[in-house]
């Protein structure tokens, strides 16, 4: 069983679409996150979830809206897609406070055309 | 704001040789410290943590690192590189609960 799984993990589109991507884990864990890899691989966060409540926002565009429908799932709907929004996005999710360690999905490679 | 800082953007290593990625953190606080790893087209996985106690921490597949406050670096090793050890490297830091921010991360490659 995958801890941590996200489908798709290909997406090609046209700019101006809008597109989801989700993201569960069965680990039993209170927090999931999305983070962004450009394409020099660094890996930024966007969000971050405790108990389906959104924690951190790190000054992503609007055009981000995540959603926790329960604490095993946090998808990421994309408005008016742009080039610039090509890149991998990673989940992650983890228990427990500062020192927890995360566990990350395979990622989901967003292109953008 | 803590920060993370990997010096080298890519490290290239014979194998049986010593791996030596090196990482320095800004913080004001007592730092979380991690290592993880990424293989090609796959997602990160965790190396080693340091959160308090022993400043030498060992992880998988032989990695170890050791937090030195005076020089605020976390600097990972491992005494005999394998051609499985090519990957990305990234060492990150805990700001606060819910969130790790990462270095620009490390790539290595092994020599036959």
């Amino acid at each position: 069983d995958t801890a941590v799984s996200q489908t798709p993990k290909y997406l090609v589109t046209q700019m101006g679409n809008d597109k989801s991507i989700k993201c569960e884990q069965n680990l039993g864990h209170d927090t999931m996150y999305w983070y962004k890899q450009d394409s020099k691989k660094f890996l930024k966060i966007m969000f971050s979830y405790n108990n389906k409540e959104l924690i951190i926002n790190e000054t992503v565009p609007n055009r981000f809206s995540p959603k926790s429908p329960d604490k095993a799932h946090l998808n990421l709907h994309i408005n008016s897609l742009e080039l610039g929004d090509s890149a991998v996005y990673f989940c992650a999710s983890s228990q427990g406070g500062q020192g927890a360690k995360a566990f990350f999905g395979q990622g989901t490679r967003l292109t953008v055309v | 704001a803590q920060s993370v800082t990997q010096l080298g953007s890519h490290v290239s290593v014979s194998e049986g040789a010593l791996v030596l990625l090196r990482c320095n953190y800004s913080s004001s606080v007592p730092p979380y410290l991690f290592w993880y790893v990424q293989y090609p087209n796959q997602g990160l996985q965790l190396l080693l943590k340091y959160t308090t106690g022993a400043t030498l921490v060992k992880g998988i597949n032989g990695f170890e690192a050791e937090f030195k406050k005076s020089e605020t670096s976390f600097h990972l090793t491992k005494p005999s590189a394998h051609m499985s050890d090519a990957a990305e490297y990234f060492c990150a830091v805990s700001e606060r609960d819910y969130k790790l921010s990462f270095g620009a991360g490390t790539t290595v490659t092994v020599r036959a």
